[in-house]
């Protein structure tokens, strides 16, 4: 298995621009959730999903969007990219509700 | 306040040491805890994962969750250089799905 993959591993937008961050997983989870970590502030969930065609919003949505409509992908969309948005992303996954939570390698996202 | 506090450390230790990191957190419906290890610039890796207090120790490692005093414990023995690395928890209710982290303690094991 390859785990949780993320896709790109580093990217650089200027204001304005949106794109999306792709995340994929081989291991059948049915819960998968995207974080931004930020220096001093550690990981904050951003959207969440606990099924193919159900989102949630987490802790810090705004300036995101997410679909799911399979099991292996949960793609996070950037709609207009602002230098607030300079983070690293890290998409995880997890079987079920009471199972415990892997992590992607990240995407380090720069906003200029 | 934060829902879990974590001190940031840095922690230097030379090599062979005993390790504590610890975090407190103040919802007292948190039912699972986590510890993660994270290599710089690496995504964090699940080290531990328990359900509710108690003990559980997995090689080196050990967690110690005390729920009345809403404390956890991450105890590494004979430490390695490889265990250089930010060592991050977490936490979660029962019912819900957002995982709570504390921002991260980084440590050092100098051989």
């Amino acid at each position: 298995n390859a785990g949780v993959t993320q896709t790109p591993k580093f990217q650089v937008l200027k204001t304005g621009q949106s794109m999306t961050l792709q995340c994929a997983q081989d291991m059948n989870h049915e819960y998968m959730s995207w974080y931004r970590q930020d220096p001093g502030m550690g990981l904050r969930l951003i959207h969440y999903s606990v099924g193919a065609g159900i989102t949630d919003q987490g802790e810090v949505p705004n300036g995101y969007n997410v679909s799911r409509s399979t099991t292996e992908d949960f793609p996070l969309r950037l709609l207009s990219a602002a230098p607030s948005q300079t983070s690293v992303y890290f998409c995880a996954s997890r079987r079920g509700h009471n199972y415990e939570q892997y992590f992607g390698p990240g995407t380090r996202l720069t906003v200029t | 306040q934060k829902e879990v506090e974590q001190d940031p450390g840095p922690l230097s230790v030379p090599e062979g040491a005993i390790v504590s990191l610890n975090c407190t957190y103040s919802n007292s419906a948190f039912q699972y805890f986590m510890w993660y290890r994270q290599y710089s610039r690496k995504g964090p890796e699940l080290l531990m994962y328990t359900y509710s207090s108690g003990n559980k120790e997995d090689g080196r490692f050990t967690a110690q969750v005390d729920k009345s005093s809403k404390y956890i414990s991450l105890f590494i023995r004979d430490s390695q250089p490889s265990d250089s690395a930010t060592y991050l928890c977490a936490m979660r209710t029962n019912t819900g799905n957002q995982f709570y982290f504390g921002t991260g303690t980084s440590l050092t094991v100098i051989p």
